[in-house]
């Protein structure tokens, strides 16, 4: 089973602190993912990675960036907290980068943002 | 522009079918997917189904597609307590690979 793992399930940090959230998957996927799920707005993407030292923004990358220094580990920066980067964030690899692609989550992290 | 669309909320008695409802927008999504987030989980893939086909059955779980109108279904037969949970409807974008995700269905399953 393809197991996805993030660091933290819950966070609360202070507005302006920098945010490290870590995701590892441990069957050699290509891409990993992240995105942010609010309520009413579904999953957003944020940012992704097809490769290792690879990254495309998404479609809300504003305030954060990533770092794909290994392949099964992708993770989440956000520089400079803000509260309304408190949000469920949500971690997911893939396999390859074809139609018939699957996404595997993480578990979730909850962070809020005082 | 891109968009699916889902209803947020669903209530159904236990033991009757639900149907979630989907619409999508992106007429060339080779596939479509339904995930399933329980309370406290991260999403799990339950199903998917390719766009040459009208309907996918799995169990409990039957997914429809109408290509024309773009509107994809999932109907869980015989539903159980169980079943509470957000389900996503997504597409594929072939252009990128990328998920176009819907805002999530919440079924709510009472007694």
């Amino acid at each position: 089973d393809v197991k996805v793992t993030q660091s933290s399930r819950y966070l609360v940090k202070r507005t302006g602190e920098k945010v490290f959230l870590e995701c590892v998957q441990d069957m050699d996927h290509e891409n990993m993912f992240w995105y942010r799920q609010d309520p009413g707005l579904g999953l957003r993407l944020i940012y992704f990675s097809y490769d290792v030292k690879m990254k495309e923004k998404g479609d809300i990358p504003e305030g954060y960036s990533v770092s794909r220094e290994k392949k099964e580990r992708f993770s989440l920066i956000l520089e400079s907290a803000s509260t309304n980067q408190t949000s469920m964030y949500l971690c997911a690899s893939s396999l390859l980068g074809a139609s018939t692609d699957t996404q595997y989550f993480g578990p979730g992290t909850r962070l809020t943002v005082l | 522009g891109e968009d699916v669309e889902q209803s947020l909320f669903l209530s159904v008695r236990e033991g009757d079918s639900s149907v979630i409802n989907c619409t999508y927008t992106d007429s060339s999504s080779t596939y479509l997917y339904w995930y399933k987030q329980e309370p406290g989980a991260g999403l799990q893939l339950l199903t998917y189904i390719f766009s040459n086909m009208d309907m996918k059955q799995d169990q409990r779980l039957t997914v429809l597609l109408n290509k024309k109108d773009k509107h994809l279904s999932l109907r869980i037969a015989d539903t159980q307590t169980g079943d509470s949970a957000i389900y996503f409807c997504a597409e594929i974008k072939d252009s990128n690979y990328q998920l176009i995700w819907g805002a999530g269905t919440k079924l709510i399953i009472k007694p």
